[in-house]
């Protein structure tokens, strides 16, 4: 299995709904990512897992919550969004080391194609 | 600052022609950078790869070349495609390798491809 899978691949809610996003890999990745994209714009890194553990957060609202239940799995929760938090949410991941597919030694990011997030 | 841009937004080559899509950074402390693809509707797809100790990298139909005294990248597609339509993105290590191998990568702003017939 070589891909990052995420459901749902659409999902629509209100302000006062909880729901979460699902992310899937089993290449043995041991480092994973949230990635949130607007229209006509480039990813912006959310969160970064690494085994486990969250090691990055760029000081994403509180209304975003990951969690890392396993190795192979990534969670995005969400809680009371806003309608500026619709967005196309991607999630990677890559391989702690060692030579990726492309012969490059440094750690190449997967993606998954996306949950497109409407909040209305 | 941390930045990665690209010179032109959008980019239309005739069907057969090669293509040139150019990248623009910042960090001079950066050491790796990738090209993605995106098409509609889908996730970045990774085209190649190059490290920073390297000029120049080879692919199937696509060749990336790093400049680093003027701190450019530039991705070249032999024989363009229809199936080669999408946005490219160019995207750079921001920091080492950290905290157990997860990186940090920084995407510029994206560059539309569109192959006429």
């Amino acid at each position: 299995d070589t891909e990052v899978t995420q459901t749902p691949k659409h999902l629509v809610m209100g302000m006062t709904n909880k729901k979460s996003l699902k992310c899937e890999q089993h290449m043995g990745h041991r480092a994973m990512y949230w990635y949130k994209q607007k229209a006509k714009k480039p990813p912006e890194l959310m969160f970064v897992y690494s085994y486990e553990k969250l090691s990055i957060n760029e000081s994403v609202p509180s209304r975003f919550s990951p969690e890392c239940p396993n190795s192979s799995l990534l969670n995005l929760h969400l809680h009371a969004l806003q309608p500026e938090d619709s967005a196309l949410y991607l999630c990677a991941s890559s391989p702690r080391g060692g030579t990726g597919p492309s012969g490059s030694s440094y750690n190449e990011q997967f993606f998954g194609p996306g949950t497109r997030l409407t909040v209305l | 600052g941390e930045s990665v841009g690209l010179h032109l937004p959008t980019l239309s080559v005739q069907e057969g022609d090669n293509s040139i899509i150019n990248c623009a950074y910042s960090n001079s402390a950066s050491d790796y950078f990738i090209w993605y693809k995106q098409e509609s509707g889908k996730g970045p797809q990774f085209i190649i790869d190059i490290r920073s100790n390297m000029d120049k990298r080879q692919g199937q139909r696509v060749t990336v070349l790093l400049n680093k005294t003027v701190k450019h990248l530039s991705l070249q597609i032999a024989a363009t495609q229809p199936g080669d339509s999408a946005v490219y993105f160019c995207a750079e290590n921001a920091e080492s390798p950290v905290i157990q191998g997860a990186q940090k990568l920084v995407f510029g702003q994206g560059t539309r491809l569109t192959i006429n017939p």
